[in-house]
């Protein structure tokens, strides 16, 4: 199946400050790549997307960006708040099956 | 958005029992559904594909008998973990895709896990 990778594990960042998390996967098929947040406890949560057509998306202060060529995409949050403290994880979708990477824990600062 | 819809949230169980695990989606219809098993502080593992009407797809790794899966109807998937015992201790996730006419919707909707404990 796909392999997809993440980093950073664990990041911290200063209230206001952005945060990027990077994604990389294996095969070239995947045409599809969603990013989740998930609260400890609860289910993932889609917070935006990307299609393999498409180099970027923004969604207020959530931005991907995704490099077909080197099999890689980013998730950007900008102005970050106490509230975006979850996990994230990215995702690739190859066929029918999603392939996630090894989740992000961010910690805003206030 | 569509809702998928997990039974029990939590269960715990004497080793050696099986345990059943329904995942439905409330308000589509899911030809696939799938399966992850989530360790604590780790990522989603896609355990298999489960095919309304079909044998499930199982990921590398994974026992077909250790857990089996059914998915009856379009709205509902089983996962069955057979023998239990405690290392399959774990929070195991659904989700589904929705199937919009003749093209299957890119996002999935996650059911809201199961936690597992057996003792």
């Amino acid at each position: 199946g796909e392999n997809v990778e993440q980093h950073p594990s664990t990041l911290s960042v200063q209230e206001g400050d952005s945060a990027v998390i990077k994604c990389t996967y294996s095969d070239s098929a995947s045409n599809y790549f969603p990013w989740y947040k998930q609260e400890l406890g609860k289910r993932p949560q889609l917070i935006i997307d990307i299609r393999s057509n498409v180099g970027e998306k923004k969604d207020q202060r959530i931005a991907v960006t995704l490099n077909k060529t080197a099999k890689h995409f980013s998730l950007h949050i900008t102005e970050t708040q106490p509230e975006d403290s979850a996990v994230y994880f990215c995702a690739a979708r190859i066929l029918d099956q999603f392939y996630f990477g090894t989740g992000t824990s961010l910690t805003v600062i206030p | 958005g569509a809702v998928v819809s997990q039974h029990p949230s939590r269960v715990i169980c004497k080793s050696g029992t099986s345990v059943k695990i329904e995942c439905r989606s409330l308000d589509f219809q899911a030809t696939t559904m799938f399966w992850y098993r989530q360790f604590p502080k780790k990522s989603l593992m896609l355990m298999a594909t489960s095919n309304e009407g079909s044998k499930a797809t199982y990921e590398q790794g994974v026992e077909k008998d250790k857990f089996l899966i059914n998915h009856a109807s379009l709205t509902l998937s089983t996962l069955t973990v057979t023998s239990a015992h405690p290392e399959d201790s774990s929070f195991y996730i659904c989700s589904a895709t929705p199937w919009t006419g003749n093209r299957r919707d890119n996002e999935q909707f996650f059911g809201p896990g199961t936690r597992l404990t057996v003792l």
